[in-house]
């Protein structure tokens, strides 16, 4: 099991403002990091799946880095709406499994 | 295609009760899984398969039995039901573990 730490658990922005948050691990030794959103009364769908060091993806006004020379992976929101409020979850896939972290839980206020 | 389906999607069972949590997939994803959601814990894997007639132990696997005897289905047995088994349940299916997973919409359980 992949220990994966988020932060922070939780926040709130205003609508409009930008955000990030992070998912940190401790090794490298994984075959893809991956970002899923989760819905309140809904499953997790994914977001993104990266592989290398250096990787940018995006998708609307979400984007993700990955840096696994140093350990970590941004997610950022760029101009916050409500429906973007969610728990946003990083794992990463190794040996036929995934490690989950906790999440980081995004509020948007109107 | 349904995705990733599950039955039922609410269950309450008292202490020592056994039941089975059904989970089956349209997309001929040969990876199959079982985690439990539970508050500040994020998601945990129990079991999984990477094929019919193979399945593996996750990291929280006492308590619970799988089978895998179709591509299709990977039903997730409880033995002996405890209220430490009280959690939200979701099977997930894709082309290979390290790929993207897709989730059914979850079994919340209730252990009296």
């Amino acid at each position: 099991i992949l220990n994966v730490e988020q932060s922070p658990q939780s926040l709130h922005v205003q609508e409009g403002d930008s955000t990030n948050f992070t998912c940190s691990f401790p090794s490298s030794n994984f075959y893809a990091l991956h970002w899923y959103r989760w819905e309140t009364a809904k499953s997790p769908e994914a977001l993104f799946v990266m592989t290398l060091n250096g990787d940018e993806k995006k998708k609307g006004r979400i984007s993700a880095t990955l840096n696994t020379k140093e350990g970590y992976s941004y997610l950022y929101i760029k101009g916050s709406q409500p429906e973007d409020s969610a728990t946003y979850l990083c794992a990463l896939s190794n040996d036929y499994k995934l490690s989950f972290g906790a999440g980081t839980t995004v509020t948007v206020r109107a | 295609n349904a995705g990733v389906t599950q039955t039922p999607k609410f269950q309450v069972l008292k202490t020592g009760q056994s039941m089975t949590l059904q989970c089956a997939q349209d997309m001929n994803h040969e990876y199959m899984s079982w985690y439990r959601q539970d508050p500040g814990m994020g998601l945990r894997l129990i079991h999984y398969s990477v094929g019919a007639g193979i399945t593996d132990q996750g990291e929280v696997p006492n308590g619970y039995n799988v089978s895998r005897s179709t591509t299709e289905d990977f039903p997730l047995r409880l033995l002996s039901a405890a209220p430490s088994q009280t959690s939200v349940y979701f099977c997930a299916s894709s082309y290979r573990g390290v790929d993207t997973q897709y989730f059914g919409p979850g079994t919340r359980l209730t252990v009296l």
